[in-house]
């Protein structure tokens, strides 16, 4: 059962436009969300999160909105640059008092091209 | 954040061998954690490393398979048992301050033959 979906393997975006990373989960209880950009041969980095209190957060280029109705949150980036070009996860956490465990999505994987 | 290293980076091995993975956090943390990500596939909880005390696994993964221990609270080590090609995947060790946000180590490449 993916409790987190990330429906697109791959996005192709052209240097300097919006990339647009979206991600569905079917948990209601969720109540932290985050995303996570990742290189070959490197761990996950933390890029950005939100609270399910609000429904955007905004850091410089990075942009999260959550949407808990359709229960759907998108990572925005604008200006894309070709070293954004990674795999993003996205990842809930169902519960703090369930010690902090993180499920993530499958994963998208993002070239942004000169 | 915390500066988090794993070795080995890689490792190659024969099947019905076993394989301990290191992690190691330069300052104290609260909860460490080990994943799988398993090729073309998300990252995967293992379990939660508790310090002093056995860890807690997720539903699908067992102690005889995965023993975990952490001794203090800047290490923590995960041994791959009895490993078969299926065991071949990426293992991260992550740590939180307390927070929701986990810090992922450069992962350990594993490979079995």
């Amino acid at each position: 059962d993916q409790q987190v979906k990330q429906n697109s393997p791959s996005l192709s975006v052209q240097e300097g436009r919006i990339s647009i990373l979206n991600c569905d989960y079917t948990n209601s209880m969720f109540d932290y969300f985050l995303w996570y950009k990742k290189y070959p041969a490197e761990g996950p980095t933390f890029l950005i999160s939100i609270s399910s209190i609000k429904d955007k957060n905004e850091d410089g280029r990075f942009t999260v909105f959550l949407n808990k109705s359709a229960k759907h949150l998108s990572l925005h980036i604008v200006p894309s640059q070709p070293g954004d070009s990674a795999v993003y996860f996205c990842a809930a956490s169902p519960d703090y008092n369930q010690g902090g465990k993180l499920i993530f999505g499958q994963g998208t994987e993002l070239s942004v091209k000169p | 954040s915390a500066v988090i290293s794993q070795k080995p980076s890689r490792d190659i091995c024969q099947r019905g061998t076993s394989l301990t993975i290191q992690c190691q956090v330069d300052s104290q943390v609260t909860m460490m954690f080990w994943y799988r990500q398993q090729p073309g596939q998300s990252l995967t909880l293992i379990a939660t490393a508790n310090q002093g005390s056995e860890a807690t696994y997720e539903s699908g993964f067992v102690i005889d398979k995965f023993p975990i221990s952490r001794p203090n609270l800047t290490f923590s080590t995960l041994t791959v048992s009895n490993m078969s090609p299926e065991d071949s995947s990426i293992y991260l060790c992550s740590v939180t301050d307390g927070g929701y946000e986990q810090y992922f180590g450069p992962g350990t490449r594993l490979t079995v033959t």
